[in-house]
């Protein structure tokens, strides 16, 4: 099966910290996504990334950043956290012609 | 772009009853189309998913339909269990466009 392993479970932030957080997948595909999971708003899609060391903007990428250096890893970074970002955040990825396998989440608290 | 609309957005049966969830989207050139469940403290898992090349699709006691010229499509789940009880999302997208864009959900609760 796979895998998609985002690095926390749960992660409290303090306001103006930069956050990292972190994503792994191990069947070598192409696409990797960042989304973000509001009640009521369901995924909005922050950044994907169609290759190593390219990126594009989705739907509500401001304030945040990626870095993709390696093809497994997708990393969403948080330049200088606010407490509107608090949120879970999901990664996932997929081949590219079929549905996307996602990690359990990272819920960010930002106080 | 391509918007995603999901109704209802909570839904409650008896164990046993036949659940329904529906989504119509906006993209006439969107041309897949799949459904996650998500369980507490999970992250979203494809259940099933359909192409615009067929109308309907079933495994065991999930099926979709779509109705392309309505631009919607539906989630049907029979003899529901407890263990049906999460949060479903529907999505649709263009095959390798990266653009998928998910409905807001709808939490099922199946009722023992």
């Amino acid at each position: 099966d796979v895998k998609v392993t985002q690095s926390s479970r749960y992660l409290v932030k303090r306001t103006g910290e930069k956050v990292f957080l972190e994503c792994v997948q191990d069947m070598d595909h192409e696409n990797m996504f960042w989304y973000r999971q509001d009640p009521g708003l369901g995924l909005r899609l922050i950044y994907f990334s169609y290759d190593v060391k390219m990126k594009e903007k989705g739907d509500i990428p401001e304030g945040y950043s990626v870095s993709r250096e390696k093809k497994e890893r997708f990393s969403l970074i948080l330049e200088s956290a606010s407490t509107n970002q608090t949120s879970m955040y999901l990664c996932a990825s997929t081949e590219g012609a079929g549905g996307y396998t996602f990690g359990s989440g990272t819920r960010l608290t930002v106080v | 772009g391509e918007n995603v609309e999901q109704h209802p957005s909570t839904l409650s049966v008896q164990e046993g009853d036949s659940a329904v969830i529906k989504c119509t989207y906006s993209d006439s050139a969107s041309n897949y189309f799949p459904w996650y469940k998500q369980e507490l403290g999970k992250g979203p898992q494809l259940i099933i998913d359909i192409r615009s090349n067929v109308g309907e699709k079933k495994d065991q006691r999930i099926a979709v339909t779509l109705n392309k010229t309505a631009k919607h499509f539906s989630l049907h789940i029979t003899e529901t269990q407890p263990e049906d009880s999460a949060v479903y999302f529907c999505a649709a997208s263009i095959v390798l466009n990266n653009d998928m864009r998910f409905g807001a959900g709808t939490r099922l609760t199946v009722k023992p």
